[in-house]
């Protein structure tokens, strides 16, 4: 069964840090996604990714398929970001995701 | 294209009554998600359509839960009756196939309280 566990669970950084999320998952998966909400709001897909690495504006999500491990950064934070990042994996020849327990940003001004 | 859509955002009901909760997917998507969020128990996966069919709905809490995919841009889940213990926020998403890597795409959610 495979487990997907993020880290940290909390963050709290000044406008302008750079910020790294972790997640980590147990088993091979063929990929992995990255989500934002923000507080009482939907959710968003930020990166969809199974190699390597994609950009977006100040934001940039890595995956390591033989260490089952994938980060999200964030450049030049902003309060705009502040949100939970939610990665959720998605196995070879399934539909389900399973969620990672979400990391709370909050970026300070 | 506007995207996943789902009405009502905000559902305030007394236990006991029925919600209907609804959703238009993505033109062109095949697949339609509908999920459930607690601070308790995260994001959960109630269940899954594929060209409107109903592939897997093991994630249905009980009897009172049912979902319908009438066409292939229309979806609606039904509790009958509500019980305070579905307070949550419910979730619909779409892709184009449901798996081999295709990005389910989420609504803005709705909102229910049962009182």
């Amino acid at each position: 069964k495979n487990e997907v566990e993020q880290s940290p669970q909390n963050l709290t950084a000044q406008e302008g840090e750079f910020i790294t999320i972790n997640c980590s998952y147990s088993v091979g998966i063929s990929a992995l996604h990255w989500l934002q909400q923000h507080p009482g709001g939907g959710i968003v897909s930020l990166f969809m990714l199974s190699s390597g690495k994609k950009k977006h504006g100040r934001l940039i999500a890595t995956i390591n398929i033989q260490e089952k491990h994938s980060s999200l950064h964030i450049t030049a934070s902003h309060p705009r970001d502040s949100a939970v990042y939610i990665c959720a994996s998605l196995g070879s020849g399934t539909y389900k995701y399973i969620f990672g327990t979400g990391t709370r940003l909050k970026v300070l001004a | 294209d506007a995207g996943v859509i789902q009405s009502p955002r905000h559902e305030v009901t007394e236990m006991g009554q029925e919600v209907t909760l609804r959703c238009k997917p993505i033109s062109g998507h095949n697949s339609l998600f509908w999920y459930r969020q607690t601070m308790m128990r995260g994001l959960e996966l109630l269940i899954y359509f594929n060209n409107n069919v109903p592939i897997d709905d093991s994630g249905m809490p009980e009897d009172r839960f049912s979902a319908k995919m009438p066409n292939a841009s229309f979806s609606t889940l039904k509790i009958q009756p509500s019980e305070p213990r579905d307070s949550a926020v419910y979730f619909c998403a779409s892709s184009f196939n449901g798996v081999l890597r295709d990005e389910q795409y989420f609504g803005p959610g709705t909102r229910l309280t049962v009182t």
